[in-house]
């Protein structure tokens, strides 16, 4: 049972935009940055979002965080075959003096 | 580019030990937060232990205290997990993972490719 909650699975179309949800607490979310990983199979997770909304260079625009109290969310807009991959939020949680992680969102492109 | 390479995975028996390393050569080591995330077969991440750059400050999950240690030598540009008393539920990829002053300050953060940890007799 992850400490961020994800919903499983998400779909989406090409060219459509999907969001995927992650909800913590106020020991977690409420009170630090989130961050996002993307992951393909067999890689190691890929740094989509920091600080909440921030993208490191090299990442599309397409990709945008927001956070409002204890949840968080990603978007991505202009979906692509290439997104078809599982989707990670984490934060830093102040209660449990660790790094806590979402089960992960897989997004399937149809 | 900043490039993390974990070493030291294998196979090993329930109740070994193994000694996992990261190493940082072109990182600004000293002033990084090091930490380890491991992912099971078919699994989500799992956050494991983190070091502030200093040592000063050292943090487990519960799933691995009082049987694995987080140690880095700064001089080296490296970081260690040393993880005894293994169980089957320890198989995972462990990935290191560095941030500059640790996740509160919400800086981005580099990751290496993994190395895989088997725990099978």
């Amino acid at each position: 049972q992850s400490v961020l909650t994800q919903s499983p699975s998400a779909s989406g179309t090409p060219g459509q935009r999907v969001t995927i949800s992650c909800s913590g607490s106020s020991s977690n979310i409420g009170v630090n940055y989130v961050y996002w990983y993307q992951q393909l199979p067999g890689t190691a997770p890929k740094l989509l979002i920091y600080r909440n909304n921030q993208r490191p260079s090299g990442v599309p625009d397409r990709f945008s965080g927001s956070k409002s109290g204890t949840s968080a969310s990603l978007a991505i807009s202009g979906l692509r075959s290439e997104d078809d991959a599982y989707y990670y939020c984490a934060a830093w949680d102040d209660s449990l003096s660790g790094r806590v992680f979402g089960g992960g969102t897989k997004l399937t492109v149809l | 580019e900043v490039q993390l390479v974990e070493s030291g995975g294998g196979l090993v028996k329930p109740g070994g030990s193994l000694r996992l390393s990261c190493a940082a050569p072109g990182l600004n080591f000293s002033s990084y937060s090091m930490n380890w995330v491991r992912q099971a077969p078919g699994k989500g991440l799992e956050w494991v232990s983190s070091v502030s750059s200093s040592s000063s400050y050292i943090y487990y999950a519960d799933s691995v205290k009082g049987r694995f240690t987080i140690s880095r030598d700064n001089a080296k540009h490296s970081l260690f997990l040393q993880m005894d008393s293994l169980r089957a539920e320890d198989t995972a990829v462990y990935y290191c993972a560095a941030v500059t002053d640790g996740y509160n300050f919400g800086d981005p953060d580099y990751w290496g490719q993994g190395t895989l940890v088997t725990v099978s007799s």
